[in-house]
């Protein structure tokens, strides 16, 4: 069964260093997405990608978070520099299309601690 | 605006009982709502969805959900839970493209 890869699953790192994470969506699904999900939260949406276009990120703190998706297939999210409140697991999803009525597929996940 | 809420934090059950995750939900549009489980340092895995038609869906591992328009609700349902059931549940809205998570439901299923 295809599914969504992400690494690395876990990374610790002292704030004020550079983070960087990556995802390979399902082979085929156009829309691509970053959540960040606190403990006890629900996931939040950090940028969405359609092919390698960015459609949403809206909710992306631009001062320190970018990401790109240059060929329309795999993803990278990058932080710098990391912060403490930045801990937090990123979650990286993936839809055949952007259309309302498609579940979204994703990763397990990359767990951030900031020390 | 979209949101979803989830009145319940914890859920705890009797393995072999009846269970409901409740969820309510605000949207501005039809409404796509979604069930999602997270197992502990896993990404979430979808479970099942409400497009359209029939209020009663069905989805993974015995679990369905009963759409209410007139109370903005979709509550996830299961007629036997099992231990191995016991997860963090998501309820989800999506609409114009996006989707709203609620906060989560940790559901214990006890043997």
């Amino acid at each position: 069964e295809a599914e969504v890869a992400q690494s690395p699953r876990y990374k610790i790192t002292e704030k004020s260093q550079a983070v960087a994470f990556w995802c390979d969506p399902i082979s085929g699904h156009a829309t691509l997405y970053w959540y960040r999900q606190i403990l006890g939260q629900g996931p939040e949406l950090l940028v969405q990608f359609q092919d390698e276009s960015v459609v949403d990120d809206s909710q992306l703190p631009k001062d320190r978070f970018s990401a790109e998706r240059l060929k329309g297939v795999d993803s990278t999210l990058k932080i710098q520099p990391a912060e403490l409140g930045d801990s937090a697991m990123y979650l990286c999803a993936s839809s055949l299309s952007g259309r309302s009525d498609g579940e979204l597929f994703f990763g397990e996940g990359s767990r951030l601690t900031v020390l | 605006a979209q949101s979803v809420a989830q009145p319940e934090d914890q859920v705890n059950v009797a393995e072999g009982n009846p269970l409901t995750v409740k969820c309510t939900y605000s949207v501005s549009g039809n409404p796509y709502l979604f069930w999602y489980v997270q197992y502990p340092n896993r990404g979430l895995q979808f479970l099942l969805k409400y497009i359209t038609g029939d209020n009663l869906v069905k989805g993974s591992y015995g679990f369905e959900a009963e759409f209410n328009k007139s109370q903005t609700s979709f509550h996830l349902k299961k007629p036997s839970a099992l231990v191995s059931d016991s997860a963090l549940y998501f309820c989800a809205v999506r609409d114009t493209g996006k989707s709203t998570f609620g906060d989560g439901t940790t559901l214990t299923v006890k043997p």
